[in-house]
């Protein structure tokens, strides 16, 4: 499995854009990246995916670099419900089908 | 189109008994995952399910655990002898058949477990 290293915590105001980076120099070629986010006291929650290209979807954006070392998830206006933990987790190859969750970046949000 | 659901949502055990934690994917869904997080870490894989199949069972301690996703019902993930150890939050998730790498997993709200 491709090692991450995400910053342990950010915080962030209430309407203001969040950039939560990865580094996933490891990676392999056809491995996706995947994001999920873990709000207190619930099970994770899907965000989103990317291989080369950037994607945005309604709950965020996925910036990917072109290397693909290194990866951003985007919110573009952080709210007082995106206070989680995320998890930027590369997917693929003999990990099909199981999740590989490191430490996350715990985000906190202030009104 | 309800999401997965786990229960119970809370379980005490006493040191020795078993433990049985039930989870029903999304309807349409044919694979399915365990996860435990322990107080004050992270998530880890424990296995991975098809109908009738185990596919993956890498993150499974070796003795007292085992799961099983029959062809009708949901699937279990059963404890046996509990000890302390054992206390966590063990969530379950499913995705729907096809390209794993692509497919999103959909987790439950978590069974947590608490040995006395």
């Amino acid at each position: 499995d491709a090692k991450t290293t995400q910053p342990n915590s950010m915080e962030s105001n209430e309407e203001e854009p969040v950039h939560l980076p990865c580094n996933h120099s490891t990676i392999s070629g056809t491995d996706y990246i995947h994001w999920y986010r873990q709000l207190p006291s619930q099970g994770p929650e899907y965000v989103i995916h990317g291989l080369t290209s950037n994607v945005n979807n309604r709950m965020a954006s996925l910036a990917i670099a072109e290397d693909r070392k290194s990866s951003t998830l985007i919110l573009h206006r952080a709210t007082l419900r995106d206070a989680a933990v995320y998890y930027c987790i590369p997917t693929g190859g003999t990990s099909y089908g199981k999740l590989t969750f490191g430490q996350g970046t715990i985000l906190t949000v202030h009104p | 189109n309800a999401g997965v659901m786990q229960n119970p949502r809370h379980l005490v055990r006493r040191r020795g008994q078993e433990a049985r934690l039930r989870c029903s994917p999304m309807k349409g869904h044919s694979h399915v995952y365990w996860y435990r997080q322990l107080p004050e870490e992270g998530l880890k894989f424990m296995v991975y399910l098809q109908k009738e199949n185990i596919i993956d069972e890498s993150g499974m301690p070796k003795e007292r655990f085992s799961a099983e996703f029959p062809k009708e019902g949901p699937s279990i993930l059963r404890i046996q002898q509990v000890v302390r150890g054992d206390s966590a939050a063990y969530f379950c998730a499913s995705s729907p058949p096809g390209g794993l790498i692509h497919n999103e997993q959909f987790f439950g709200p978590g069974t947590r477990l608490t040995v006395l």
